[in-house]
């Protein structure tokens, strides 16, 4: 069974940096698929941030692609997120997610509880 | 961007009644490789998403027979034959065509 867990602060000042890792268990991040970030801010849709691949090839949302770093530690089975000169606007509860590909419809197929970032000062 | 428009977005059902809702993409959803990206997801009231169909019309395991989904191009529609009182929550379509983008939202709320 694939389970993802987000840990990081839930709070983060304005023009700081977000960092927020994602613990894999149940598969090896080496194993294949990408792990991506999806973002929903309160009261609000679901808007993906970015997936990596375990090599760590990375592709970002074109809107956020500047301040968005994902990185992969496969020692650890853990990806990480960071995005910089953060805003209210970057308000929202982040998700960890396993992304698949063509066969499983390139979506995202198993999901962390999610992790509140509250940007304030 | 592909932009994602669901209808209704709110969406009240009586308890053993069919519901439906609408999905349609800015542009089609068919892929280079045939095939069509087109996922749907439940968001139960505190909890994180659960795909329920990937690629149109594959149900995922453990989702209940009475969720189906169809369409093709940029029209699309999540049905639940029956609704139960578990079925609570927001809908979700998100295409994988181009990037990934999801639609706004469909509430579904007993009456």
């Amino acid at each position: 069974q694939v389970q993802l867990q987000e840990s990081g602060p839930g709070l983060v000042e304005p023009s700081e940096t977000l960092s927020l890792t994602c613990a894999v268990s149940g598969f090896s991040i080496s194993s294949g698929f990408y792990w991506g970030w999806i973002r929903q801010p309160p009261g609000k849709g679901l808007e993906w941030v970015g997936s990596i691949h375990y090599s760590g090839m990375n592709y970002n949302t074109p809107s956020l692609k500047s301040r968005v770093t994902i990185s992969v530690d496969t020692s650890k089975n853990q990806f990480s997120l960071k995005v910089t000169s953060v805003t209210a606007a970057d308000t929202a509860v982040y998700y960890c997610a396993r992304h698949v590909g063509a066969e499983g419809g390139r979506t995202f197929d198993h999901w962390g509880q999610g992790t509140l970032v509250t940007v304030s000062s | 961007d592909v932009v994602m428009t669901q209808s209704p977005l709110s969406l009240p059902v009586t308890l053993g009644q069919p519901a439906s809702i609408s999905c349609r993409s800015s542009q089609s959803l068919v892929h280079s490789d045939g095939n069509t990206y087109l996922n749907w997801f439940q968001q139960r009231p505190g909890q994180s998403p659960r795909r329920l169909i990937y690629k149109v019309s594959n149900r995922d395991s453990g989702v209940p027979e009475r969720f189906s989904g169809s369409g093709s191009g940029t029209d699309f529609t999540l049905k639940i034959s029956r609704v139960e009182a578990e079925d609570v929550g927001i809908y979700y379509c998100m295409q994988g065509t181009d990037w990934y983008t999801f639609g706004q939202g469909t509430k579904l709320e007993i009456k």
